[in-house]
């Protein structure tokens, strides 16, 4: 149990161009999801913190009108990259939180694959 | 504010060695720590983690210990295999926060 899945897994596009990356709790439901992004030898570095049914929460630094966040319903998250530059190529993983009963005090997240976007 | 930091890879090891990747970090107030496991194409897997000083973390034969007075949580197993080969990030959470604070990952390969 505890799936999350990410698609695409790659993708490449040109600049300019917008990007739709998917992030899915596969069997559990997920109130809480985590962006991140990943450069070359460094550590996964939290963008935001996206909830279901309201807005998301940036860290800073992070521009929300060039990667936007939404949590439409308890299993997806999508984070759109707008406009996008190769400054913007990296690797994107989500995690999720279970929402079950009982379970949200753990705060353990679960993580997806990732999906490595290149803008070329 | 909080960082982490571990040993930088590659690591490359004979079946069957000693493991050691070191792990330290700095935090304000009573971090959780946490290492997780990266394994080819899949996502980030919880392998084990520590909630208090002293306290050991252990599972799938690797363990890891709180040490509070050097601020370190180093990750250690008896014997490899080929099938450990993976990255290894260690991380950290404060206490009632959500978020995670990880450390640039190791990419670990046994070879036979």
């Amino acid at each position: 149990g505890a799936v999350v899945s990410q698609h695409p897994s790659r993708v490449i596009c040109k600049s300019g161009t917008s990007v739709k990356i998917e992030c899915r709790s596969l069997d559990f439901q997920a109130t809480t999801m985590f962006w991140y992004r990943q450069f070359p030898k460094q550590s996964l570095m939290l963008m935001a913190t996206s909830n279901e049914g309201s807005k998301a929460t940036y860290e800073q630094g992070v521009e929300k009108d060039k990667f936007l966040i939404n949590h439409a319903s308890l299993t997806l998250s999508t984070l759109t990259v707008t406009s996008a530059h190769p400054e913007d190529s990296s690797f994107y993983i989500c995690s999720a939180r279970d929402s079950r009963n009982g379970r949200t005090r753990t705060y353990e997240q679960y993580f997806g694959p990732g999906t490595r976007l290149t803008v070329t | 504010g909080d960082s982490v930091t571990q040993m930088e890879g590659p690591v490359t090891l004979s079946e069957e060695a000693f493991l050691t990747i070191n792990c330290t970090y700095t935090a304000t107030g009573y971090p959780s720590l946490f290492w997780y496991v990266q394994y080819p194409g899949e996502g980030l897997q919880l392998l084990l983690k520590a909630t208090k000083a002293d306290d050991k973390g252990s599972n799938k034969g690797f363990e890891a210990t709180y040490r509070k007075e050097t601020t370190s949580f180093h990750l250690e197993k008896g014997s490899v295999q080929v099938s450990d080969s993976a990255v290894y990030f260690c991380a950290l959470r404060n206490f009632g926060n959500e978020k995670l604070t990880f450390g640039t990952g190791t990419r670990l390969t046994i070879i036979p």
